[in-house]
């Protein structure tokens, strides 16, 4: 079945360390996206990318990182620059034309805690 | 800047009852809304989308209405059931050229049986 693929599903970060957050899809999708969950907030956009070796900064870029080397493959990396990491990662997909008129498909997240 | 607003936090109904949540949008004009479901855990799962020149959209028990005049989106459950019981979010398309989405924060949804 297709879909979109989030591991791992529960994370452990320790002070100054980045962790990396995998996504993959076998959707065939042009457009990934990265969101940030945290309690009473809705989806909040870290980054995206339309096409492979091309990506955006969302809202909330500040102390994290992508890249886009493959279209199946959108990982994003919680540097340590990032304070506040502890939230639910979301990464989506959908077709070309972006997400306005299409459906997003969602992974079932990641979830990051600090130590 | 953009603002979403989502009725209510939580709605609890009874059982067979309407479930009517509202998403209300300030300062732009999206030209399409989607809604999402989404359960404890989990990532949200696309439900219905509506264009701007669309009034209302229906699938199986639910409803979405889209008013840009009132700059609202109201999405209706009929006949629920503890099944639907769930976090609803709204999400107006991002005109800014990204063609992206905005969600807002959701309503918990609660079916008592």
């Amino acid at each position: 079945d297709g879909g979109i693929t989030q591991s791992p599903k529960y994370l452990f970060r320790k002070e100054g360390q980045n962790v990396t957050l995998s996504c993959e899809q076998n959707l065939n999708h042009d457009a990934m996206y990265w969101y940030r969950q945290d309690p009473g907030q809705g989806l909040r956009l870290i980054y995206y990318s339309q096409i492979v070796n091309d990506f955006q900064k969302g809202d909330i870029a500040e102390g994290y990182s992508v890249s886009r080397e493959k279209k199946e493959s959108f990982p994003l990396t919680v540097t340590s620059a990032q304070k506040n990491p502890t939230a639910f990662y979301l990464c989506a997909s959908t077709g070309t034309g972006g997400s306005g008129n299409q459906p997003q498909h969602f992974g079932d997240g990641t979830r990051l805690s600090i130590l | 800047s953009q603002k979403i607003e989502q009725n209510s936090e939580a709605l609890n109904i009874q059982e067979g009852k309407t479930a009517t949540l509202t998403c209300n949008y300030t300062n732009y004009s999206p030209a399409y809304l989607q809604w999402y479901r989404q359960d404890p855990g989990r990532g949200p799962v696309f439900l219905l989308l509506i264009r701007e020149n669309e009034k209302e959209k229906r699938k199986e028990r639910l409803k979405v209405t889209f008013d840009t005049t009132l700059k609202q989106s109201l999405f209706h459950i009929t006949a629920s059931q503890p099944a639907d019981s769930a976090t609803y979010l709204c999400a107006p398309h991002d005109q800014t050229g990204a063609n992206n989405l905005f969600f807002g924060t959701g309503t918990r949804l609660t079916v008592i049986p």
